[in-house]
C-alpha cells in the first residue's frame, strides 16, 4: 500500500529553527509537495520538489531525497504565526497526491 | 475575490437527509477534486474530475455522488447523511499543466451529521 509518515506533533521555540521530516513509500513517484493549514483553514501551498535536493525559498527549505524515500521541511527564524499543521502529499505514479496526517507545529514565546 | 469558493461553509443535518455542498472556481482549471479531512488523518480523496465529462471515484466514494456542471463547477452529495460523514469537506482545483500540479483550496465546509 502506499504509505507516507510524518511525526503528529512537534514543538519548537519562537526564533529557533525546526525541521519537520516526511517518509513515503509510494507507487511512482512525481512529486513531493508541502503545504501549510493553519486550524480550521484551507492548506496553502508551501514548496514542491521532484529533483533531490534542497529548494529554498525565504525562511522555508524543503529538501528531497528520492533514494531515501525522505523529505524535511526546514522552518528557520520560527514566528507565532508558524502555528500550523505542515502536510507532505505525493504525487504517485498515476499524478494522484496521496496525503501524509500532518505535523502539528507548536510555537512557544 | 476567492479563486475557490465554497457553499454552505457550515451545516448541521440530522442522519438520512440528503445534503449538497457547492464548489465554484475562477481559476479557469480543469481539474477538481474533493477531500474530506478527520482530526489526525490525512486528506482523503472522495471524487476527482479532469474535466465535464471525466468524473471519477477516489479513495472514499461510498456515500457519496458528484456533478460537474460546468467546467468552474463541483457539486458534492451526500445521498442519505451518516453521523461518520461529520468532517471537514474541502474542494480543490489544479490546472493539470506542467509538472507543479498545485492544488489551490476553497476554505472548506465544516459538515456535522448528527
Amino acid at each position: 500500500g502506499q504509505n507516507i509518515d510524518q511525526p503528529t506533533e512537534m514543538t519548537a521555540t519562537e526564533g529557533a529553527i525546526v525541521q519537520i521530516n516526511c517518509t513515503y513509500q509510494t507507487s511512482g513517484f512525481n512529486g513531493l509537495f508541502w503545504y501549510q493549514q493553519h486550524a480550521g483553514e484551507a492548506p496553502t501551498f508551501l514548496s514542491y520538489n521532484v529533483l533531490d535536493g534542497l529548494e529554498e525559498k525565504g525562511r522555508f527549505s524543503s529538501f528531497l531525497s528520492r533514494s531515501k524515500g525522505y523529505s524535511y521541511l526546514l522552518l528557520k527564524e520560527l514566528q507565532m504565526k508558524d502555528s500550523a499543521s505542515y502536510l507532505c502529499a505525493v504525487l504517485d505514479s498515476n499524478y494522484q497526491l496521496i496525503w501524509g496526517a500532518g505535523t502539528k507545529l507548536i510555537i512557544k514565546p | 475575490d476567492a479563486d475557490v469558493t465554497q457553499t454552505p461553509r457550515n451545516r448541521i443535518t440530522k442522519t438520512g437527509k440528503r445534503i449538497m455542498l457547492e464548489c465554484s472556481q475562477t481559476k479557469g482549471h480543469d481539474r477538481m477534486y474533493w477531500y474530506r479531512q478527520d482530526p489526525g488523518l490525512g486528506l482523503r480523496l472522495i471524487y476527482y474530475s479532469f474535466d465535464v465529462k471525466d468524473i471519477n471515484k477516489g479513495e472514499i466514494s461510498d456515500g457519496y455522488s458528484v456533478s460537474r456542471q460546468a467546467q468552474a463547477k463541483f457539486s458534492l452529495s451526500l445521498e442519505s447523511a451518516i453521523p461518520n460523514q461529520t468532517a471537514l469537506y474541502f474542494c480543490a482545483t489544479t490546472s493539470g499543466q506542467g509538472d507543479t500540479d498545485t492544488q489551490y483550496f476553497g476554505p472548506g465546509t465544516r459538515l456535522t451529521v448528527l
